[in-house]
């Protein structure tokens, strides 16, 4: 069973627009939540994460929202830039650290100009 | 800072055969992972070490994998014999602690 899901295999946005990303858990004792970015041919680098005492958190053009109660998290890019377009994980922890971090399937962003 | 270097990067070989992944973590980092990742399951944890020590190996797949880690520098994931559907991205991670991970570039194994 998946304990985190990214719904959207892939996500389209014009260059300047913003991208909105997705992920749902259904582990309730997850309390801590990371986006890493993925090119080709590279390893998973880290991007931006948020502590389950917190429903938002920003990193200039990066902001992560959580809703608890929805068991929902999203990541927003403003604006989407063609650099951008890589496939983003979204990855949960119940020990609020890295240890067994569990990812979902990944969203591939293309950004176009 | 070198990063995690994992070698070799691409690793072809036939059914039956032994394969041996290399993981050189970043100096200082306590924690090293293991990851696999495939179209169908994703990226999935095989196993992780804290100072050298395995701490979780609830995900390797079977007895056919093995890994060490013999000293803070240096991790294997072996996998005896090998099967085809072996076949998959396989990422070492190294971490500080309670620090995002930190990957290396993978090596990408086909066994035929």
């Amino acid at each position: 069973d998946q304990q985190v899901k990214q719904n959207s295999p892939s996500l389209s946005v014009q260059e300047g627009r913003i991208s909105i990303l997705n992920c749902d858990y259904t582990n309730s004792m997850f309390d801590y939540f990371l986006w890493y970015k993925k090119y080709p041919a590279e390893g998973p680098t880290f991007l931006i994460s948020i502590s389950s005492i917190k429903d938002k958190n920003e990193d200039g053009r990066f902001t992560v929202f959580l809703n608890k109660s929805a068991k929902h998290l999203s990541l927003h890019i403003v604006p989407s830039q063609p650099g951008d377009s890589a496939v983003y994980f979204c990855a949960a922890s119940a020990r609020g650290g890295s240890e067994k971090l569990v990812f979902g399937k990944g969203t591939k962003l293309t950004v176009n100009p | 800072d070198a990063g995690v270097i994992q070698s070799p990067r691409h690793e072809v070989t036939e059914m039956g055969q032994e394969v041996t992944l290399r993981c050189k973590p970043i100096s200082g980092h306590d924690y090293l992972f293991w990851y696999r990742q495939t179209m169908m399951r994703g990226l999935e944890l095989l196993i992780y070490f804290n100072n050298n020590v395995p701490i979780d190996d609830s995900g390797m797949p079977e007895d056919r994998f093995s890994a060490k880690m013999p000293n803070a520098s240096f991790s294997t994931l072996k996998i005896q014999p090998s099967e085809p559907r072996d076949s998959a991205v396989y990422f070492c991670a190294s971490s500080p602690g309670v620090s995002p991970l930190h990957f290396g570039n993978g090596t990408r194994l086909t066994v035929t």
